[in-house]
């Protein structure tokens, strides 16, 4: 079974621009997670996400940061603008719906990204 | 929002020692689970706690639920190189919304 999938495991842009971040759950899960990491800090959370549904956004910036997890394909975390301050990683966790998830989280191996 | 306090926040230590750290927290949870992250990989369950009081072992890890359900400890025996990393506590409620929360990590260094 595949992991947790993400991608660009490395990302580099100019400010202004924009990043797109994929990740791909684990197969059967429907529920993903996405939390930040700055160099040398702990694991923030950002967002909560089931299939076409944002249950907790309570981490996000409200502004420049999105995210969604549609019906088909990958969630994706979508920074517009990036400034200096996005540089970081991102990682994303997925774990099974209902009564199956038992706080358990998948980790991918998290996208880096460098604003220059 | 919730936040999970996580000591010591650094610590290094002899190859061979053992290793204690804890984490608090001001609210309950019915889950409590230990995550190593290993340097520029992604977080890894060690261990999961599901009852107040448990106590449970992986190899040379144990981790303990503590029985206000409030906190909970990991230790690790007899510590070798690949140990390092940053070690994360999270607490967890089913049912309902279920969202993770982390503590912010213990990094761990050890000298041979």
């Amino acid at each position: 079974n595949a992991g947790v999938m993400q991608n660009p495991r490395h990302l580099v842009r100019r400010r202004g621009q924009e990043a797109r971040l994929r990740c791909s759950p684990m197969k059967g899960h429907s529920h993903v997670y996405w939390y930040r990491q700055l160099p040398e800090e702990g694991l923030k959370f950002m967002v909560y996400l089931q299939k076409e549904n944002i249950i907790d956004e309570s981490g996000m910036p409200k502004e420049r940061f999105s995210a969604e997890f549609p019906k088909e394909g990958p969630s994706i975390l979508r920074i517009q603008q990036v400034v200096r301050g996005d540089s970081a990683a991102y990682f994303c966790a997925s774990s099974p719906p209902g009564l199956a998830s038992t706080g358990e989280l998948f980790f991918g191996e998290g996208s880096r990204l460098t604003v220059l | 929002g919730q936040q999970l306090n996580q000591s010591p926040q650094s610590m290094f230590i002899q190859e061979g020692e053992d290793v204690s750290m804890n984490c608090t927290s001001s609210s309950i949870f019915n889950t409590w689970l230990w995550y190593k992250q290993d340097p520029g990989e992604g977080p890894v369950l060690l261990i999961a706690l599901y009852k107040a009081g448990e106590l449970t072992s992986n190899g040379r890890l144990t981790a303990q639920f503590g029985i206000t359900r409030k906190d909970s400890f990991l230790n690790i025996s007899a510590s070798i190189p690949s140990d390092v990393g940053i070690y994360f506590c999270a607490g967890f409620n089913s049912g309902g919304y279920q969202k993770v929360t982390f503590g912010i990590g213990t990094k761990l260094q050890v000298i041979p």
